[in-house]
């Protein structure tokens, strides 16, 4: 089993530019989770899903959409990139909000 | 909403034991838990608490009191490569997502 698999690995957008993150996972898991980490930081959510078809907003929504048309993805959508959307963002999934299973990651630099 | 508080750094040697503690506030407390994060890596799940009490899993225990909105991960004979950052989460109830800790940054020393 792969578990969680974020694509891609790094990016570098220009301000303005939109972008894709997407996250599979190959565990069955119903719950999966959208979060951000900046440097010294813990872990911001900013959507997640309870099933497919569904999302709900997290902390930090704004200037990001998600889709969650198939079980296995969940995919992260920057409209119009900013300098503040720089970071580190992780996805998780799980069969239990307490227990996640998390990817390894997406580096975004936004100039 | 809520909020947690833990120690930004902690500092041990090896063989030692070492306490992590965090507090919680939240309007409608689920459970507890506890992650760990590597330089550069992602986070992997250690142990989860909602009940009062002690829970232990190899070296790491995690301990819970609800009624002081208070809970600690304990590390026994640390080896350095515990050295990490360790994330307090909480969840309400009715809520079906975590709210992590600022993160505890462990330094194990030779």
């Amino acid at each position: 089993n792969a578990g969680v698999t974020q694509t891609p690995k790094f990016r570098v957008l220009k301000t303005g530019q939109s972008m894709t993150l997407l996250c599979a996972q190959d565990m069955n898991h119903e719950y999966m989770y959208w979060y951000r980490q900046d440097p010294g930081m813990g872990l911001r959510l900013i959507h997640y899903s309870v099933g497919e078809g569904t999302t709900a907003k997290g902390e930090v929504p704004d200037g990001y959409n998600v889709s969650r048309l198939k079980k296995q993805n969940f995919l992260l959508g920057l409209e119009s990139a900013a300098p503040s959307q720089t970071s580190v963002y992780f996805c998780a999934s799980s069969y239990s909000p307490d227990e996640q299973f998390f990817g390894p990651g997406t580096r975004l630099t936004v100039l | 909403g809520q909020s947690l508080e833990q120690p930004s750094e902690v500092t041990a040697v090896e063989g030692a034991i070492v306490q992590i503690n965090c507090t919680y506030q939240t309007s409608g407390f689920y459970g507890l838990s506890w992650y760990q994060q590597h330089d550069g890596g992602a986070p992997t799940f250690l142990s989860y608490n909602a009940l009062d009490g002690l829970e232990e899993t190899g070296r790491f225990s995690s301990f819970l009191s609800r009624s002081d909105s208070y809970g600690y991960l304990l590390l026994q004979e640390l080896q350095m490569k515990d050295s990490a950052s360790y994330f307090c989460a909480v969840r309400d109830t009715g809520r079906r997502a975590l709210t992590f800790g600022s993160g505890t940054r462990l330094q194990v020393q030779p």
